[in-house]
């Protein structure tokens, strides 16, 4: 199993709304990102777990807010978004994390922002 | 800042032809290069690359990667109109960010 599966694909939330992203892998893999990709632009990172640790927030805002349940969950909450936010949230995992192993990306949530 | 620039960043050729694509990159302890290939939705990967001078084969795609002048190539022989897509190239660091800083892409088209 090299699948990384991410739910809902598709969410269109109001500005007050609060919902959660969620990303699952089976693969024993260590370490879990979330990347956000707006049209026509490659991803950007937005986090990274390391052993179920936070290790990297890229200066993300506070409305967004990520968990890691445990070694195969990964959580990314969502509240009092702008519709600047809008974009493919991808979420990806990698054996460990160390910058020279292959990570697989799920198939992205497309979050909509009304 | 770590930078990894993608050339071009669209190609369009007919079915058959062979086409390469550059990645160059500039970025603070540098651990591996990544090829992934994006039609609608997830990157998938392609090719990661560690070390100088060694090509790495898939069918008809391969890529190499020259630490000394700092880039890599994407080769694709014999073009199908299923090659049509985003091809992005990341690099991973050592330390620091641990997530991979992609390109922008090169959007290939194959005309039938």
């Amino acid at each position: 199993d090299t699948e990384v599966t991410q739910t809902p694909k598709h969410l269109v939330m109001g500005m007050t709304n609060k919902k959660s992203l969620k990303c699952e892998q089976h693969m024993g893999h260590r370490a879990m990102y979330w990347y956000k990709q707006k049209a026509k632009k490659p991803p950007e990172l937005m986090f990274v777990y390391s052993y179920e640790k936070l290790s990297i927030n890229e200066s993300v805002p506070s409305r967004f807010s990520p968990e890691c349940p445990n070694s195969s969950l990964l959580n990314l909450h969502l509240h009092a978004l702008q519709p600047e936010d809008s974009a493919l949230y991808l979420c990806a995992s990698s054996p460990y994390s160390q910058g020279n192993t292959e990570a697989f990306f799920g198939q992205g949530t497309r979050l909509t922002v009304v | 800042e770590d930078k990894v620039v993608q050339s071009p960043l669209s190609l369009v050729v007919h079915e058959g032809d062979t086409v390469t694509l550059n990645c160059s990159y500039e970025v603070t302890n540098f651990r591996s290069l990544l090829w992934y290939k994006q039609e609608k939705k997830a990157p998938t990967f392609l090719f990661m690359l560690t070390s100088s001078g060694i090509e790495k084969k898939s069918g008809r795609l391969s890529s190499i990667l020259d630490k000394k002048e700092l880039f890599s190539i994407l080769n694709i022989t014999a073009t199908q109109t299923g090659d049509s897509a985003i091809y992005l190239c990341a690099v991973g660091a050592r330390g620091g960010a641990d997530g991979l800083t992609f390109g922008k892409g090169t959007h290939l088209i194959i005309q039938p």
